[in-house]
């Protein structure tokens, strides 16, 4: 697997304000992805970190919302931009690795932003 | 129709006991499948991934169905420990490796 650390693990902020969460992994990775879990829900892709290339968004989430950058192999950030309360939900990364045969997705331990 | 859909539970078993979560997908192109656990304000873990001949690990078994598109759990001899929400998990539109569609979740909690 993977060590994946991210900051802040959580965090309050005021609505129209932006906020960027730091992903860092212990290895090298090509694939890392930011997903979403709003409050009693299950994860949903925001979009996937390419190294040395934009991020691809998944439908519903745009580029001028969740700037994302991944300047190398073991970082990336993702910016909650002009947040209202709406954006409250935990922000997890994840890098995917190769596994007989498949590719395992395995996650950081989430940023927790609470938007009043 | 939900593109992974599980029983959200809350399945209420005594320790020792043995329990099966299953799960639909809607994605015949999927070609991977997961278990992750997740406990309260965690992030998700992986379990087990699902191969097409099925799989164990300790007290764990995984089966996949691809013609009825249909991914279960078995455990085992449930402890304490078990109590968790198990998130099936399957990638998504296309077939594509990174984009993981998740179930919401079935809720699991062994009492003593």
């Amino acid at each position: 697997s993977a060590v994946i650390s991210q900051k802040p693990s959580r965090d309050i902020c005021q609505r129209g304000t932006s906020l960027t969460i730091q992903c860092q992994v212990d290895s090298q990775v090509t694939m890392m992805f930011w997903y979403r879990q709003q409050p009693g829900q299950s994860l949903t892709l925001i979009a996937t970190a390419n190294q040395g290339s934009e991020a691809t968004y998944e439908s519903g989430f745009v580029i001028d919302k969740f700037p994302i950058s991944r300047p190398n192999l073991t970082f990336s950030t993702l910016t909650v931009s002009n947040m209202s309360p709406e954006d409250s939900s935990i922000y997890l990364c994840s890098v995917e690795i190769p596994r007989l045969g498949t590719y395992e997705q395995y996650f950081g331990p989430g940023t927790r932003l609470t938007v009043t | 129709r939900k593109e992974v859909e599980q029983d959200p539970g809350p399945f209420n078993v005594p320790e020792g006991a043995t329990v099966a979560f299953n799960c639909t997908y809607s994605n015949s192109a999927s070609q991977s499948f997961f278990w992750y656990r997740q406990d309260c304000r965690k992030e998700p873990k992986l379990l087990m991934s699902v191969y097409s001949s099925g799989n164990e690990d300790g007290r764990f078994t995984a089966q996949l169905n691809r013609a009825s598109q249909y991914i279960s759990l078995l455990i085992r001899d449930s402890k304490l420990s078990d109590s968790a929400t198990y998130l099936c998990v399957v990638n998504g539109p296309g077939g594509s490796q990174g984009n993981l569609i998740f179930g919401k979740g079935t809720k699991l909690s062994v009492k003593p």
